[in-house]
């Protein structure tokens, strides 16, 4: 089956420009995961959806940042007002269940940069 | 507080021979469970392998195994037999009772042939 899909791969953006970014997770998958992956770094995680109950936020830099999944499938992660800072990769993830000894599935993420 | 330290930024292996790729980690929750990803040029994260907090053996997937020692808060990665499509970062993770999953810097390993 297909995997976990983001969109668009590749952003370039002008600093205070709002960008919209977009994941699709595998079909069925309960729990999405949003993270940050700035160069040369591991993820930092930013927020999780459980369906489209968003339970945690508390890695979200900025009330700039913005994620919501209405529907319990696809999410978008919006960011306003882009600061420079803001340039890094972000990537989606999704895992059956909420528990934690699930594995997240990965997308291949969306590479953000702010100029 | 760091939570997860991978103490080599990067490591070199010889085609066929075995590497380990260290990480320890730190949490007081007695619940937990520790990960392992592989990350190639091309950027995807790649699942590795799985240890859970109670699990009494150590995990093994293949050519990886994790090396869990519990009392020294260390999970490290032993890859045997290591191939050319083996080369990337390697990142080692932890999830407690919380949503989040915490990486740590990882580790570039590069298989010479």
């Amino acid at each position: 089956g297909a995997g976990v899909s983001q969109s668009p791969r590749y952003k370039v953006a002008k600093r205070g420009q709002d960008v919209a970014l977009r994941c699709d997770p595998i079909s069925g998958h309960v729990s999405l995961f949003w993270y940050q992956q700035a160069l040369g770094q591991g993820p930092e995680f930013l927020t999780y959806f459980q369906n489209e109950a968003q339970l945690d936020k508390s890695g979200l830099p900025s009330d700039r940042f913005f994620a919501e999944r209405p529907e319990g499938s696809v999410s978008t992660l919006k960011i306003q007002r882009t600061q420079q800072e803001d340039s890094a990769v972000y990537l989606c993830a999704s895992s059956p269940w909420p528990d934690k000894d699930y594995e997240q599935y990965f997308g291949p993420g969306t590479r953000l940069t702010v100029t | 507080a760091q939570k997860i330290t991978q103490t080599q930024p990067g490591m070199f292996v010889q085609e066929k021979e075995a590497v380990t790729l260290d990480c320890t980690y730190d949490t007081s929750d007695p619940s937990y469970g520790l990960f392992w990803y592989k990350q190639p040029s091309s950027g995807e994260m790649i699942f590795l392998i799985y240890q859970g907090s109670y699990d009494q053996q150590n995990a093994t997937e293949g050519r990886y195994s994790l090396n869990f020692q519990k009392a020294r808060k260390s999970a490290n990665l032993v890859i045997s037999a290591s191939q050319l499509g083996d080369s990337a970062m390697y990142f080692c993770a932890m999830r407690e009772g919380g949503y989040d999953m915490r990486f740590g810097a990882g580790t570039r390993l590069t298989v010479k042939p």
